[in-house]
């Protein structure tokens, strides 16, 4: 079964370096999305991308972070700058369309030290 | 987007019937109702989705009454490895952002 893959799987870093969490969706979806999750809190959308285009962003999506599909098959996730709190599980998900089951990667454990 | 209320938590034991319920009482015409399961450390999983009246899959089946502000999860004979957080999900999927809740803690006892 086609799934969702992501890395690293967990990625340690300092305040204020810049990070890139990749992600490899689905091969027929079109659809990409990040998440995050704060360890012990609830999973929050950040972002999602369509047609090499940001779709809709939330408020936690600022202009520290970035999205890119460098590739066919890429999607990734840029922090420019860390702070302590950009800390948690990233997720990224796929979905054949917008309406769709997201199907989403395991996850990339970011701590920022 | 309709604001969903669920338990934080419920138990059971294994080889019983679950059934989280979920409100939605401001749910709107072209909202959708989906559920989505979550186990430790891992990305959320799709369970069902719903619009009216009852779904059902290999995994679970979705009630929704006819007014559609609420509705209920039904996980048949509950085993451990369901042990997870479930998440009541409501929305038009226009755009597909999911917004999550704290969902449901479902701890299954053997």
């Amino acid at each position: 079964e086609p799934e969702v893959t992501q890395t690293p799987s967990h990625q340690v870093t300092q305040m204020g370096q810049e990070v890139i969490l990749r992600c490899v969706p689905i091969s027929n979806h079109l659809y990409f999305y990040w998440y995050r999750q704060i360890l012990g809190q609830k999973v929050e959308f950040l972002v999602s991308f369509y047609n090499n285009e940001i779709s809709e962003k939330s408020e936690i999506f600022d202009d520290q972070f970035s999205v890119e599909r460098p590739d066919g098959s890429n999607f990734t996730l840029k922090i420019r700058s860390t702070k302590l709190e950009d800390s948690a599980m990233y997720f990224c998900a796929s979905s054949v369309g917008g309406v769709n089951e997201q199907f989403f990667g395991p996850g990339t454990r970011l701590t920022v030290l | 987007l309709a604001k969903t209320t669920q338990p934080i938590s419920m138990d059971s034991y294994e080889g019983q019937e679950v059934n989280i319920t979920c409100s939605h009482n401001n749910i709107a015409t072209n909202d959708y109702i989906t559920w989505y399961q979550q186990f430790p450390s891992q990305g959320p999983r799709f369970i069902i989705q719903g619009y009216k009246t009852k779904v059902t899959n290999e995994v679970a089946s979705l009630f929704i009454p006819a007014d559609r502000k609420s509705s209920t999860l039904s996980l048949p004979r509950v085993s451990l490895s369901d042990t997870a957080v479930y998440y009541c999900l409501v929305g038009d999927n226009q755009g597909g952002k999911l917004i999550f809740g704290q969902g449901t803690e479902l701890s299954v006892k053997p």
